[in-house]
């Protein structure tokens, strides 16, 4: 089956440091996201890609960057981690088209000491 | 522009209870509309969805129907179970672009 992996699941750093969060799917899809999850906030989209080469910002892009060199990966860095970028961070594709759903990963718990 | 505004929570019900989750939307054009759940642990997989006026959605017991005339999408159940528990998502697709929409979601406690 079809599936978009995550890694790694839990991961803690200090703040400055660079972090770079996996994503990988087995889907074929061309539309890739990635959100942050925080409690009183939902979901947030922090990045957006719709083929290789092509990357968009979100609502809360900044002090995050993504590059596509491929269909499958969309890895998401964190050029110097702060403590408000603690969060689970969540991977999603879809087929191109309203009715296609989002597919998600099952996320990253990150936090930043 | 497109926004999903869902019902506050938590909800807590007894097992075998009724559930309605509400929600609105607010979007351009004729959305796809969705409901996801999201267990503990895990990320959000799709509950059911709806693509046009009048369609109605189900799966696992759960049902909503896409509401053009009232902007809605409530979900409903006729009798919870202790596994229902988990957080409730509403979200669009646009009419334009690849993205997704959600609201705040709402969480489900159903206790024996």
């Amino acid at each position: 089956d079809a599936e978009i992996t995550q890694s790694p699941r839990h991961k803690i750093t200090e703040t400055g440091r660079q972090v770079t969060l996996a994503c990988h799917q087995t889907w074929n899809h061309n539309n890739m996201f990635w959100y942050r999850q925080d409690l009183g906030h939902g979901l947030r989209l922090i990045h957006y890609s719709y083929g290789v080469q092509d990357t968009n910002k979100g609502e809360v892009s900044d002090g995050y960057s993504v590059s596509r060199s491929n269909t499958e990966d969309l890895p998401l860095t964190l050029e110097s981690a702060a403590s408000s970028q603690t969060s689970v961070y969540f991977c999603a594709s879809r087929e191109t088209g309203e009715n296609s759903p989002l597919h998600f990963g099952n996320g990253t718990r990150l936090t930043v000491t | 522009g497109n926004s999903v505004t869902q019902m506050e929570g938590p909800v807590t019900l007894s097992e075998e209870a009724f559930l309605t989750i509400n929600c609105t939307y607010t979007a351009t054009g004729y959305p796809s509309l969705f409901w996801y759940v999201q267990y503990p642990g895990e990320g959000l997989q799709l509950l059911l969805k709806a693509t046009k006026a009048d369609d109605k959605g189900s799966n696992k017991g759960f049902e909503a129907t896409y509401r053009k005339e009232t902007t809605s999408f409530h979900l409903e159940k006729g009798s919870v179970q202790v596994s229902d528990s988990a957080v409730y998502f509403c979200a669009l697709s646009g009419w334009t672009g690849n993205q997704f929409y959600f609201g705040t979601g709402t969480s489900l406690t159903v206790i024996p």
